[in-house]
C-alpha cells in the first residue's frame, strides 16, 4: 500500500459547483497536512496547511483532516474556471510525502 | 509571501552533457532547500535535501555523483545533472523552508535529446 493515495482524475465540474478532493494515507505518524495547487508547467503553490485533525477555512477553500479514518479533503466552493489545475495533497512527520495530484477542470 | 526562483525555466541539452539548475530564495534566507523531480502524471519525488555549508542528503535510489547539489549560500542552491541521458528528462522543482512553510520554485523543465 502506498503511503499516500490520491485519485488522479481528471475531475470535471461545472462552474459554481462545490468540488471535493480527497486523499487517504497509511502512516498514522503524519501530523502536518497540506494541499498544493499546481498550474500546468508551474511549481506547486501552498493552498492550505493543517496541523492534526479538524477543519480549516480560507475563503472558498476548506481543508478537512480525519486522522481516525486517515482521510483528508479539500473543498472548493463556488468553483471558478481559474481553479482548473492539479491539486496535490501532502503530509509529513519528518519528511513530506506528496500524492500524485488530481487534475481538476472547471467548465465555464 | 516568500518567493523562490529557478533558472533556467526550460532547458534542452544533448545526451552526455551537464546541466546546472539554480534555485534562489529571493527575500528570505534558507538554510535548507529541497530538490524534487516530477515525471508526467506522477507525484513530486524528493531527490535530496540541500543544507547550506554541508553536503546534501540524497534519497535512496538517487545517484549523488550524477545529481550534484551545492548549497554555497543561504539564498542559493544548485543542482547539476551530469552526463545527462534522455531518461533524466523531467520537471525539476526546488523548494525552501521559511520557518514553517515550504515555498516552491516555478520548476525547470529539462529535455535531454
Amino acid at each position: 500500500q502506498k503511503e499516500v493515495e490520491q485519485d488522479p482524475g481528471p475531475l470535471s465540474v461545472p462552474e459554481g459547483a462545490i468540488v471535493s478532493l480527497n486523499c487517504t494515507y497509511s502512516n498514522s505518524a503524519f501530523q502536518y497536512f497540506m494541499w498544493y495547487r499546481q498550474y500546468s508547467r508551474k511549481g506547486p503553490e501552498l493552498l492550505m496547511y493543517t496541523y492534526s485533525s479538524g477543519n480549516k477555512e480560507d475563503g472558498r477553500f476548506t481543508a478537512q483532516v480525519d486522522k481516525s479514518s486517515k482521510y483528508i479533503s479539500l473543498f472548493i466552493r463556488d468553483s471558478q474556471p481559474s481553479d482548473s489545475a492539479t491539486y496535490l495533497c501532502a503530509m509529513s512527520d519528518d519528511k513530506i510525502i506528496f500524492g500524485k495530484g488530481t487534475r481538476l477542470h472547471i467548465l465555464p | 509571501g516568500a518567493v523562490v526562483s529557478q533558472h533556467p525555466s526550460w532547458v534542452i541539452c544533448k545526451s552526455g552533457t551537464s546541466v546546472k539548475i539554480e534555485c534562489r530564495s529571493l527575500d528570505f534566507q534558507a538554510t535548507t532547500m529541497f530538490w524534487y523531480r516530477q515525471f508526467p502524471k506522477q507525484s513530486l519525488m524528493l531527490m535530496a535535501t540541500s543544507n547550506e555549508g554541508s553536503k546534501a542528503t540524497y534519497e535512496q535510489g538517487v545517484e549523488k555523483d550524477k545529481f550534484l547539489i551545492n548549497h554555497a549560500s543561504l539564498t542559493l542552491s544548485t543542482l547539476t545533472v551530469t552526463s545527462a541521458h534522455p531518461e533524466d528528462s523531467s520537471f525539476y522543482i526546488c523548494s525552501a523552508i521559511d520557518s514553517v512553510e515550504q515555498y516552491f520554485g516555478p520548476g525547470t523543465r529539462l529535455t535531454v535529446t
